[in-house]
């Protein structure tokens, strides 16, 4: 089972501000990372040790947390973003292994 | 071009056997862990395995341990997943993917993915 906890679905109107939530004891110590995940593509990295952007993904995407929580933020959600979006931090039994949460599948309506 | 690409799935009996390949350009794929991950139909993602960069400290999820076995060809710039006693829940599409970062890593590299039926 996934140590990293994630709300199955939400959606956001249009052009408004979605916040995804993960929760997992291993937040406390390891910094997370979101992938956002297309149908029938592979997943592709959004932020990276918890507020970080790859270079060319939108600054509509933002990342935060504290404790044993992290958010991604969508502000003016785009139809493009509809996506399942995953968690994702280091497994606190190995540092080698990945720990990823159960992912969320976003609807922008 | 900096990429993954892996190969090799299809369909196979279950208690079979299936090679996946995993061929990096663009960089030098010794420097970086890289991971196995798969995603059973309509599922999330499952960390299967990794190579980390030396090459010996191999690690598996506790699902595949013992019948699934990960290895690299340096010269060919390829890593492999060998497959072993497959079981229909390992119908899944499998990717590879590049660590980057220290002790807060990620994964910033993925490929496309190579699909693996289990079915009789």
């Amino acid at each position: 089972s996934s140590e990293l906890t994630q709300d199955p679905a939400v959606s956001v109107a249009l052009g408004q501000t979605v916040k995804i939530t993960c929760q997992g004891d291993s937040l406390r110590y390891y910094y997370v990372s979101w992938y956002q995940q297309k149908p029938g593509q592979a997943p592709v990295l959004v932020i990276y040790g918890k507020t970080n952007r790859p270079s060319g993904i939108p600054d509509r995407f933002s990342g935060s947390g504290s404790g044993s929580t992290a958010s991604l933020t969508i502000t003016g959600a785009q139809a493009e973003d509809e996506a399942d979006y995953y968690c994702q931090s280091r497994d606190r039994t190995s540092n080698q292994r990945v720990a990823f949460g159960g992912g969320t599948k976003l609807t922008v309506l | 071009q900096v990429q993954l690409v892996e190969s090799g799935g299809g369909v196979v009996q279950p208690g079979g056997s299936l090679t996946l390949s995993c061929a990096a350009s663009g960089f030098t794929f010794t420097s970086f862990p890289i991971h196995w991950v798969r995603q059973a139909p309509g599922k999330g993602l499952e960390w299967v395995a990794v190579m980390p960069t030396d090459g010996i400290n191999t690690d598996y999820a506790d699902s595949v341990k013992g019948r699934f076995t990960i290895s690299r060809d340096t010269s060919k710039n390829t890593l492999y997943l060998h497959l072993n006693n497959l079981r229909p829940e390992d119908t899944a599409v499998y990717y590879c993917a590049r660590v980057r970062g220290g002790s807060d890593w990620f994964l910033d590299l993925w490929g496309r993915g190579t699909r693996v039926s289990v079915s009789s």
